[in-house]
């Protein structure tokens, strides 16, 4: 089981370029998740996908999109990148509900310049 | 409304002290489920415990102990002994099950930096 996988781990974008985080889960959980982590700070939901063709706006959807055609998958697409999205993105699983433990991917570091 | 305070920015330990990381919650709801989480240098997040609103027994695990109590909306958190491996972020978190409003989050503190030095 690799558990959540996320790619790229790195990314530098410039302002008003788009990009895909990729988020792959191998553990049939229904949940998945979106977060981003700014510094000293906790993680704020971006989006989050109660099962494949469902997803829904969490507290920080500006400038985000996301889509969930497979329980696998949740990717999250950046479309035109600005300053204020420079960010570590986390994606996480759970079972069934938020409520049950989330299980997290290692992160995606994105710098906008 | 649904909050999550650690008012601990940071602490700084020497090896083989005990150390206890504060949280406190806010929630309308009577069902709900608490979190830590733990964010070493290298940045994942690593599950550490979860607990429901009705059960307050404490919970130990190794060096970890957690202490809730209801009646002050605190969810403690100790390490014993602590180690320098134990150095990192941790997170407490709050996922409400929904009356009143259902939301589908988990609410996160804004952590805690623990540097235990050797």
């Amino acid at each position: 089981n690799a558990g959540v996988t996320q790619t790229p781990k790195f990314r530098i974008l410039k302002i008003g370029q788009s990009m895909t985080l990729q988020c792959t889960q191998d553990m049939n959980h229904n949940y998945m998740y979106w977060y981003r982590q700014d510094p000293g700070m906790g993680l704020k939901l971006i989006y989050y996908s109660v099962g494949a063709g469902i997803t829904d706006k969490g507290e920080v959807p500006n400038g985000y999109n996301v889509s969930r055609s497979t329980t696998e998958d949740f990717p999250l697409r950046l479309e035109l990148a600005a300053p204020s999205q420079t960010s570590v993105y986390f994606c996480a699983s759970s079972y069934s509900s938020p409520q049950e433990t989330q299980y997290f991917g290692p992160g995606t570091r994105l710098l906008v310049l | 409304a649904q909050k999550v305070t650690q008012a601990q920015t940071e602490i700084s330990v020497v090896e083989k002290e005990d150390v206890t990381l504060d949280c406190v919650y806010e929630t309308r709801d009577t069902t709900y489920y608490l979190f830590w989480y733990k964010q070493p240098p290298s940045g994942e997040l690593v599950f550490l415990i979860r607990r429901n609103s009705f059960d307050e027994q404490n919970e130990i695990s190794g060096r970890y102990s957690w202490n809730f109590q209801k009646s002050t909306s605190s969810f403690n958190f100790t390490i014993t002994a602590s180690q320098v491996v134990d150095s990192a972020v941790y997170f407490c978190a709050l996922s409400e099950a929904g009356y009143g409003g259902a939301t589908n989050k988990l609410i996160f503190g804004t952590g805690t930096l623990l540097a235990v030095q050797p």
